[in-house]
C-alpha cells in the first residue's frame, strides 16, 4: 500500500536558519506529492507539489524537489521566519479521486 | 485559493447525542468533498469521500451508521456523528477538490463529547 514517512518533530530552530524536512513515500505507480501547512488554528493549506519526477515546487521560499529514485520530498527553506512556525504534512496522491494520503506531520517552531 | 468554511468550530455534546457538522464551500463548486478525522499531534486520517448527489465511500473501519455523510448539493457536504461518545471526540476536517488534485480545507471542527 501507500504510505508517507516524515522526520519527527518538533523541530525548533532560529529565525534565519536553514530548514530540512524530511520525506520518503511508497506508492505503486508515479503518484503527484504535495506539502501542506497547518498554522495554528487554521485549517491546511497546500503549499506546493510536484506531479512528476523532477519536478521542483516552491512558494514562499520553500522548494521541494520530487526524487524518483530516492522516492523522497524533502521540503527545505533557506532562512525562515517566526511566521513559519507550523505543522507541516507530506503527502501524496494516487488515485483519480484525489485522494490524499498524509504523513504524520513535523511541527516546526522558529524562535526569534 | 478557494473558501472552504466549516461550521461550528466548536461543539460539546453529552454522549448519546447526535452532532451535525457543516461543510460549505464558498465560491466555487465541489465536485468531491473529503471528510477526515484529526487526532492530536497526529495526522489526518481520511474517512469518507463523497460526491454530489451520490453516496459516500467509507474509508475501511470508518462505520458508515455512525458517522452519516450527506453530500446534497455542490456547495455543501454534512457530516452527522450519530449517538457520539467519547471516543468520538476529534477534531473533523473537510476538504473540497475540483480537480482531482487540490484540495482545499476547511478550518476543521472539534467535538467534545462528555
Amino acid at each position: 500500500g501507500n504510505s508517507v514517512t516524515q522526520m519527527e518533530g518538533p523541530v525548533t530552530l532560529s529565525e534565519e536558519a536553514f530548514l530540512t524536512i524530511n520525506c520518503t513515500y511508497t506508492a505503486t505507480g508515479y503518484p503527484s506529492l504535495f506539502w501542506y501547512v497547518q498554522y495554528p488554528g487554521e485549517g491546511l493549506q497546500l503549499l506546493l507539489k510536484a506531479t512528476k519526477a523532477d519536478d521542483k515546487g516552491s512558494n514562499k521560499g520553500f522548494e521541494a524537489t520530487y526524487r524518483k529514485e530516492t522516492t523522497s520530498f524533502h521540503l527545505e527553506k533557506g532562512s525562515v521566519q517566526v511566521s513559519d512556525s507550523a505543522v507541516y504534512f507530506c503527502a501524496l496522491i494516487t488515485d483519480s479521486w484525489g485522494k490524499l494520503q498524509f504523513g504524520a506531520g513535523t511541527q516546526v517552531v522558529v524562535t526569534p | 485559493g478557494a473558501v472552504v468554511s466549516q461550521h461550528p468550530s466548536w461543539v460539546i455534546c453529552k454522549s448519546g447525542t447526535s452532532v451535525k457538522i457543516e461543510c460549505r464551500s464558498l465560491d466555487f463548486q465541489a465536485t468531491t468533498m473529503f471528510w477526515y478525522r484529526q487526532f492530536p499531534k497526529q495526522s489526518l486520517m481520511l474517512m469518507a469521500t463523497s460526491n454530489e448527489g451520490s453516496k459516500a465511500t467509507y474509508e475501511q473501519g470508518v462505520e458508515k451508521d455512525k458517522f452519516l455523510i450527506n453530500h446534497a448539493s455542490l456547495t455543501l457536504s454534512t457530516l452527522t456523528v450519530t449517538s457520539a461518545h467519547p471516543e468520538d471526540s476529534s477534531f473533523y476536517i473537510c476538504s473540497e477538490a475540483t480537480d482531482g488534485e487540490t484540495q482545499y480545507f476547511g478550518p476543521g471542527t472539534r467535538l467534545l463529547v462528555l
